[in-house]
């Protein structure tokens, strides 16, 4: 299975200033067909999860433009170009190149 | 618009069977491969398998391989994911999602929650 590691896994952020999450895999996520299949998806207090980027850096519809992903091969990166109040929550990296699909830990973001 | 309902929450007893319902609506059910993930108290995400509702194929991790069976009834837009043998580091939230172009989950149901207790 591969296995999805992310940093940090609690991120303090002051209103207002970025925030940034790593997540490593421990193999190329690059699949067969050419694309990679890596997932971002923001989990509230008390909520299902929600999808906010596909394919490392497409956002998912009505996902607000702070939001935003890049990387390649096993590093990627979710960054929240300035946190705002709702986006308290913890954030999964997700790959889907390969079954089992598989997620990180979590990194849990909020407020200072 | 879209949505994905859920059964009830479930206390069940150590070595029992679970079954989860989860009804499609807004969409055409047989175009859309559904998940099932779950989530112990306090952990991260699990993803179980996943089940075409237009032929019933199914793909599930290795982990529940054996105790888990997905199916589904079209003509009530439903899938089921049941789980056998149960233990109680099966009690978790369990989610639906519908599938999204081979490359995440796009609706989520708001889950049931699985108890295992003696």
């Amino acid at each position: 299975d591969i296995v999805m590691t992310q940093t940090p896994l609690s991120s303090p952020v002051t209103l207002g200033q970025p925030a940034s999450i790593s997540c490593r895999s421990s193999q190329s996520l690059v699949h067969s067909d050419g694309n990679t299949y890596l997932s971002w998806l923001q989990q509230r207090p008390g909520q299902p999860p929600r999808l906010l980027i596909y394919k490392i850096s497409n956002r998912f519809s009505g996902v607000p433009d702070r939001f935003s992903g890049s990387g390649a091969g096993t590093d990627f990166t979710l960054k929240i170009s300035r946190v705002e109040a709702e986006d308290v929550g913890v954030y999964y990296c997700m790959q889907a190149t390969q079954f089992p699909w598989t997620f990180g830990q979590g990194t849990k973001v909020e407020i200072k | 618009q879209v949505q994905l309902v859920q059964s009830g929450a479930e206390v069940k007893k150590p070595g029992a069977s679970v079954k989860v319902s989860c009804k499609a609506s807004g969409y055409t059910f047989t175009s859309y491969y559904m998940h099932w993930v779950r989530q112990a108290p306090g952990q991260g995400l699990e993803w179980m398998g996943i089940i075409n509702p237009s032929g019933g194929s199914t793909s599930y991790a290795q982990k529940f391989q054996g105790r888990v069976t997905m199916t589904r009834d079209t003509s009530t837009s439903t899938v089921y994911m049941e789980l056998s043998s149960l233990r109680s580091e099966d009690t978790a939230v369990y989610y639906c999602a519908r599938d999204f172009s081979s490359a995440s989950m796009d609706v989520w149901g708001k889950g049931t929650t699985v108890t295992v207790s003696s």
